[in-house]
């Protein structure tokens, strides 16, 4: 298996564009994560979902960010619009058990806000 | 789920064992000890995880005190590669809803 892939790898963009990312978990894996990462406040989980369905978004910082995930196979985060402070690297993260701490993280997006 | 300390940074030779401690001391009997580590612009990676036994796999060995307030990661010979963020968690298996907590880790440089 690839392991899981995001797109873009690298997005920069001005202050009040749309931002949309977007992963693919590992095929059969039942959970899904984003997380956020930044020097200030390291690796923030946003929100997973499990089989296609969001279980925990608490993490999400506001209402221009939202997440998705149409199949078992694509999320996508988007984040409308975007802030200078919502430059940081986004990761996506899958795992295949029931009980998911052991997940499997993909290379990131770095996003930055001009 | 319980907290963990680490220290902030270490050095290994390159070709020696590296080994990273971590202390929790309230952790509590169903909580398992989990390592993370993250390589520099790269994704986090799970590397093993415990409750009371010892472990080992391809990547380290994890060493459990036999009261369980203490651990310590094993890189048995290490490389340049392993040059990472090493992260030490501790949570409930199956009971974390998602929640890995990602602290501040240990950087540890493998020098040549």
């Amino acid at each position: 298996d690839a392991g899981v892939i995001q797109s873009p790898r690298h997005e920069v963009t001005e202050m009040g564009q749309e931002v949309t990312l977007r992963c693919k978990p590992i095929s059969g894996h039942d959970y899904l994560f984003w997380y956020r990462q930044t020097m200030m406040r390291g690796l923030e989980l946003l929100i997973y979902f499990n089989n296609n369905v969001p279980i925990d978004d608490s993490g999400m910082p506001e209402d221009r960010f939202s997440a998705k995930m149409p199949n078992a196979s694509f999320s996508t985060l988007k984040i409308q619009p975007s802030e200078p402070r919502d430059s940081a690297v986004y990761f996506c993260a899958s795992s295949p058990f029931v009980y998911q701490e052991t997940q499997y993280f993909g290379p990131g997006t770095r996003l930055l806000v001009l | 789920d319980a907290k963990t300390t680490q220290p902030p940074s270490m050095d290994c030779a390159e070709g020696r064992a590296a080994n990273l401690p971590c202390n929790h001391s309230t952790i509590s009997g169903n909580e398992y000890v989990y390592w993370y580590r993250q390589i520099h612009s790269q994704g986090p990676q799970y590397i093993i995880h415990g409750l009371k036994n010892n472990e080992t796999n391809e990547m380290a060995s994890l060493i459990i005190t036999e009261d369980r307030k203490s651990s310590t990661l094993i890189l048995p010979h290490a490389t340049l590669r392993d040059t990472a963020v090493y992260y030490c968690i501790a949570l409930n298996y199956g009971g974390s809803q998602g929640n890995l907590i990602f602290g501040k880790g240990t950087k540890l440089s493998v020098k040549p």
